[in-house]
């Protein structure tokens, strides 16, 4: 199917696991882009990446690695998870037009608890 | 720094009442873009429009309307005659950067409750 999708949906991991949370996009998109939502923050950027090998940290990056092996992957890792990490990421891709900043195209989500 | 602020945490309204959401922005740049993205309780982010900087025209869509003025730094949403379906969160963000590589920063959003 088109369209950027995140795996697993929902996650329950234990404290000081590492767990991984997939991104996939198939429009070929340059920009991809990991957020955070949580309550009373509304969402915050943890890591994006212009293209291929080339990603950079956002305002929240502590606890989080990402890489960009493929234009079409953006996979966010929790080295070891934490409390404070549980929230719902989503995962967002956009391209870059003359035209300027364009929307960026949301996954679903992914719910992680971190017990 | 860039900054959003949407000061209104939750509003609630009639159904067919009118209604503006607040989007308040700080930024260094003379380009700019300004987005508003819906949020349903099905949780998917939902986008609904996009501004530069340069365009201060105010956009009508449907029932949906927005005024973007520079002078006061405000990019207000309108709903008119509010449905049940716009229930939902509201996220007004701001991306300073040309390149769209930056990402965007959102405000904390409005939880809009439309009772019928």
């Amino acid at each position: 199917d088109a369209g950027i999708t995140q795996s697993p949906r929902y996650k329950i991991t234990e404290t000081g696991r590492q767990v991984t949370l997939m991104c996939h996009q198939t429009w070929s998109h340059s920009y991809m882009f990991w957020y955070r939502q949580d309550l009373g923050h509304g969402l915050r950027l943890i890591y994006y990446s212009a293209a291929a090998d080339i990603t950079d940290k956002g305002e929240v990056p502590d606890g989080y690695v990402v890489s960009r092996s493929k234009t079409e992957n953006f996979p966010l890792t929790l080295e070891s998870a934490t409390r404070s990490q549980t929230s719902v990421y989503f995962c967002a891709s956009s391209e870059q037009t003359s035209g300027g900043n364009n929307e960026q195209f949301f996954g679903p989500g992914t719910r992680l608890t971190v017990l | 720094a860039q900054k959003v602020t949407q000061a209104q945490t939750e509003i609630s309204v009639v159904e067919k009442e009118d209604v503006t959401l607040d989007c308040v922005y700080e930024t260094r740049d003379t380009t700019y873009y300004l987005f508003w993205y819906k949020q349903p309780p099905s949780g998917e982010l939902v986008f609904l429009i996009r501004r530069n900087s340069f365009d201060e025209q105010n956009e009508i869509s449907g029932r949906y309307s927005w005024n973007f003025q520079k002078s006061t730094s405000s990019f207000n949403f309108t709903i008119t005659a509010s449905q049940v379906v716009d229930s939902a969160v509201y996220f007004c963000a701001l991306s300073e950067s040309g390149g769209g590589a930056d990402g965007l920063t959102f405000g904390k959003g409005t939880h809009l409750i439309i009772q019928p």
